[in-house]
């Protein structure tokens, strides 16, 4: 689904680096969410926001932070990344006005730490 | 904590045969219920849902049942074909909220 990107798709870095992951949606969603999926634990709430000025912390927000520039943009910070932070990011999204609460992902952002 | 169980965490199955994935979630509170399918190296699609006022959900070969008084809900799939092949998540909403609580996935083979 184009209407929901995410930048990088994949990204190698070192323990200790400050990391942006990026998402964009077109959808003209008002609610937006993060998540990361590991092998045998499936997709867990990082953080999710449902408005410009609402963010909230989901499952596992400990070493995450995030930004809602703007309706259409919510980033994905990871400050200080460790080697457990490896993981499938997916960035999703969801319109609070639709019949049904259909959540759209982007592509995803294989992240690695070393 | 809010939490969704999922069962089994594999599945095999040969083409044209039936199969069952079972989710169990905790919070009395819950109201929707999606099913997402991933195929390999892509990202979840939803592909059914069941929202607490309905006992079933049908759409062509795929089906959803809810037991709101055990707290359980289902997927339902006949006639597998190849391509049903993919991991299933199963879903529920956390008190009435919009924040979501996967389950753990269902990695799904459809044998030919």
């Amino acid at each position: 689904d184009a209407d929901v990107t995410q930048t990088p798709r994949n990204r190698i870095t070192k323990t200790g680096k400050r990391i942006m992951l990026e998402c964009s949606q077109t959808k003209g969603h008002d609610r937006m969410y993060w998540y990361r999926q590991d092998p045998g634990l499936g997709l867990r709430l990082i953080y999710y926001s449902f408005d410009v000025k609402d963010i909230n912390k989901g499952e596992i927000s400990d070493g995450y932070s995030v930004s809602r520039q703007a309706q259409a943009k919510f980033s994905l910070s990871l400050e200080s990344a460790i080697p457990n932070q490896t993981a499938l990011y997916f960035c999703a999204t969801e319109s609070s006005g639709a019949s049904t609460d259909t959540q759209y992902f982007g592509p995803g952002t294989r992240l690695t730490v070393l | 904590g809010e939490n969704v169980e999922q069962h089994p965490s594999t599945l095999s199955v040969q083409e044209g045969d039936s199969a069952v994935i079972k989710c169990t979630y905790s919070d009395s509170a819950s109201n929707y219920f999606p099913w997402y399918k991933q195929e390999l190296g892509k990202r979840p699609q939803l592909i059914i849902d069941i929202r607490s006022n309905v006992g079933e959900k049908k759409d062509q070969r795929i089906a959803v049942t809810l037991n709101k008084t055990a707290k359980h809900f289902s997927l339902h799939i006949t006639e597998t074909q190849p391509e049903d092949s993919a991991v299933y998540f199963c879903a529920a909403t956390y008190s009435g909220t919009y924040k979501y609580i996967f389950g753990t996935g269902t990695r799904l083979k459809v044998l030919a």
